[in-house]
């Protein structure tokens, strides 16, 4: 059965880069596309970007600008970085497996942007 | 962005209810919608794939319909383990968009 864990600091300050990693157990990284999905509190779904195994990203035009996404095969990992963070960053944060469907995800880790 | 549309919002119903959930798409997505239940502090769980496939492992009283622009998410004969919120996620293009969510709660 494939898992993935988000993991990373919990707080971070305005400006500050938030980055997150999801490490993926019981199969491997190398195919399908790898997806980042935020949730604010109270708000809906908000897709990131993803990554193919191949490393190619495909990243959301609203956060173009801000956001990074790679991955390391050899540890099974793919990242997550959100550069300038605001309070409106502040959210659950989940990592998925992209099936054409998101057949599997991280429970999610919250993230609070705060001084 | 291709918007998506879901109604109602929220919705009360009792055990062995027929809830439906509707969601419409901003343009044609063909069959590329996906049905997600979710519940507080767990991971969401993908009940219908592709507009009407079962994913596997689910109950078959999910069930989805449609084409185009418009879908329908059906449970028949709600159970306790039902009550959560349920959403639509439209994979024809990037960047993936979902609808609000659909809180089904106990009447």
């Amino acid at each position: 059965q494939v898992q993935l864990q988000e993991s990373g600091p919990g707080l971070v300050k305005p400006s500050e880069t938030l980055s997150l990693t999801c490490t993926v157990s019981g199969g491997s990284i190398s195919t399908y596309y790898w997806t980042w999905i935020r949730q604010p509190p109270g708000k809906g779904l908000e897709w990131l970007g993803d990554i193919y195994y191949t490393g190619v990203a495909r990243l959301n035009p609203s956060l173009k600008s801000r956001v990074a996404i790679s991955l390391d095969t050899s540890k099974n990992q793919f990242s997550l970085k959100l550069s300038s963070v605001t309070a409106a960053d502040t959210a659950v944060y989940h990592c998925a497996r992209d099936n054409g469907r998101y057949d599997f995800w991280g429970q999610g880790a919250l993230v609070t942007v705060s001084s | 962005d291709i918007q998506m549309t879901q109604s109602p919002s929220s919705l009360s119903a009792s055990v062995g209810d027929r809830v439906t959930i509707t969601c419409r798409a901003g343009q044609s997505i063909d069959t590329y919608l996906n049905w997600y239940q979710h519940k507080p502090g767990k991971a969401p769980k993908v009940l219908i794939h592709d507009a009407s496939h079962l994913q596997s492992g689910v109950p078959s009283r999910f069930s989805g319909s449609g084409s185009g622009t418009d879908f329908t998410l059906t449970i028949n004969s709600l159970q306790p383990e039902d009550f959560a919120t349920y959403f639509c996620q439209q994979s024809y293009t990037t960047p993936r968009t979902f609808g609000q969510g659909t809180k089904v709660e106990m009447k």
